[in-house]
C-alpha cells in the first residue's frame, strides 16, 4: 500500500527558508523508475506543480521557481525534502507530494493528503 | 512551458445531470493528459490518465476523450460526491502545467 505524508511548518516569516519533507511507504526511491513530485494550491487556486527527483537522482523544476527550489532524497529514510527560499506571501498554499507513475506517462497516482503553509509576518 | 486551458471555471449542476469538463493545450501533447478530483482536506485523486484510461476503483461514470490538443472530461449521472474541482495535467514535458480548475457545484 502506498502512502505518502508531507511535513513541514505550518507558519513562515517573509524571506525565510521553508523545508518541507515527504515520507513515503510502499516504495522505494531506489527502484528503477520511481519519482516523486511536489505539487502546490494557493487557497481557491489552480495546482502548480513545482518539482521532480527521480530514482537515479535526476532533477526537474518549474520554470519561475527554479532559481528557489531544492528537491533531495534521502533513501535510506524513505524521504523527499523541498526547499523554497526567500518565501513571500504569495507562497501561501498547500504543499502536496505525489508519487510519480512508474509508466512512461509520468502522472500522479499517490498523493499525501498535503500541508498548509501560510507566509506571514 | 505549455499552457493548459481549462473550461468552463465553475459549473452548476444537479444530481444525475451529465457534465462535460473541456481542456485544451497550447500545443499537441498527444495523449499525455490526465485528471484529477480534489477536494478540501483531502488528497487529490487521479481518475484519469492517457487521457482516456480509467484509474482503477474510479466509477465507470467518469470518462475521458482526446488526443492532441483537444480533451474533456465526463461524468454521466452526477452522484453527490462528485461534487468537487477537477483539474487537467499535461506531463509530456517538464515543467508538468495544470489546467485552472472546474469547481463543479450543485
Amino acid at each position: 500500500q502506498v502512502t505518502l505524508k508531507e511535513s513541514g511548518p505550518a507558519l513562515v516569516k517573509p524571506t525565510q527558508t521553508l523545508t518541507l519533507t515527504c515520507t513515503f511507504s510502499g516504495f522505494s526511491l531506489s527502484s528503477t523508475g520511481m519519482r516523486v513530485s511536489w505539487i502546490r494550491q494557493p487557497p481557491g487556486k489552480a495546482l502548480e506543480w513545482l518539482a521532480r527527483i527521480d530514482w537515479d537522482d535526476d532533477k526537474f523544476y518549474t520554470t519561475s521557481l527554479k532559481t528557489r527550489l531544492t528537491i533531495s532524497k534521502d533513501t535510506s529514510k524513505n524521504q523527499v525534502v523541498l526547499t523554497m527560499t526567500n518565501m513571500d506571501p504569495v507562497d501561501t498554499a498547500t504543499y502536496y507530494c505525489a508519487r510519480v507513475s512508474v509508466s512512461w506517462y509520468f502522472y500522479f497516482d499517490y498523493w499525501g493528503q498535503g500541508t498548509l503553509v501560510t507566509v506571514s509576518s | 512551458d505549455i499552457q493548459m486551458t481549462q473550461s468552463p471555471s465553475s459549473l452548476s449542476a444537479s444530481v444525475g445531470d451529465r457534465v462535460t469538463i473541456t481542456c485544451r493545450a497550447s500545443q499537441s501533447i498527444t495523449d499525455y493528459l490526465h485528471w484529477y478530483q480534489v477536494k478540501p482536506g483531502k488528497a487529490p485523486k487521479l481518475l484519469i490518465y492517457a487521457a482516456s484510461t480509467l484509474q482503477s476503483g474510479v466509477p465507470s461514470r467518469f470518462s475521458g476523450r482526446g488526443s492532441g490538443i483537444d480533451f474533456t472530461l465526463t461524468i454521466i449521472s452526477l452522484q453527490p460526491e462528485d461534487f468537487a474541482t477537477y483539474f487537467c495535467q499535461q506531463s509530456y514535458t517538464t515543467p508538468y502545467t495544470f489546467g485552472q480548475g472546474t469547481k463543479l457545484e450543485i
